[in-house]
């Protein structure tokens, strides 16, 4: 079945630093791919998309870039704040754009913490 | 544009009790979900609902877990009896019909405490 893969957190860095997240993913067909957002006592926001290959999501600072190749949609941003820390998650959804709007599935989440 | 809301935002029960959850999505939106997200994993699909149809419930324990949409738009979702291993924020999320990414928009979440 479809899967995501979310590198290991929880992910510590100093404000301004360099921020990657690793996601891959497994399905058959051309999934969409997500990144959400959940902020402490918040609920999960959309942070930006890519429905196809070589398409660049891209919100906040923040850039994701769809390669089928490698099956990855990595997460970055140049400069982190305080502010960004929250918990971010990858997702995939198969059926985006189709008839049967289906299911997100997501991986297990990366807890990221920015000091300043 | 108001946001999907749900309630209660926390409850404590003991196993072998019921318990019930609200949600109320945007307005307009065809599709809902419920998902149930454990401590330290990414959320999981209980049940997909587009208007009053279910779409997707292969994740749904039925022995215990239910769900309706009456008239397509509020929902519940029902633990009877509940579990210890239910412990878990669920979540609900609503998307338009006409969005060509299926973008979900999700409440803040209860957070159910079974002990």
């Amino acid at each position: 079945g479809d899967s995501v893969t979310q590198m290991e957190g929880p992910v510590t860095l100093s404000e301004e630093a360099f921020l990657t997240i690793n996601c891959t993913y497994t399905a058959t067909g051309y999934p969409s791919l997500f990144w959400y957002v959940q902020y402490p006592g918040e609920g999960l926001q959309l942070l930006l998309k890519a429905t196809k290959a070589d398409d660049k999501g891209s919100n906040k600072g923040f850039e994701a870039t769809y390669r089928k190749e490698t099956t990855s949609f990595h997460l970055e941003k140049g400069s982190v704040q305080v502010s960004d820390s929250a918990v971010y998650f990858c997702a995939l959804n198969k059926d985006a754009g189709g008839t049967s709007y289906g299911k997100l599935t997501f991986g297990q989440g990366t807890i990221l913490t920015v000091h300043p | 544009e108001a946001g999907v809301a749900q309630s209660p935002r926390y409850k404590i029960i003991e196993k072998r009790q019921s318990v019930a959850f609200w949600c109320n999505p945007i307005s307009g939106h065809a599709t809902l979900y419920w998902y149930q997200q454990i401590l330290g994993q990414g959320p999981k699909l209980l049940i997909q609902f587009q208007n009053n149809g279910v779409v997707d419930d292969s994740q749904l324990p039925k022995d215990r877990f239910s769900a309706e949409r009456l008239k397509g738009v509020d929902s519940t979702l029902k633990i009877q009896p509940a579990k210890l291993e239910d412990s878990a924020v669920y979540l609900c999320a609503s998307s338009d019909r006409d969005s060509s990414y299926n973008e979900q928009f999700f409440g803040p979440g209860t957070r159910l405490t079974v002990l």
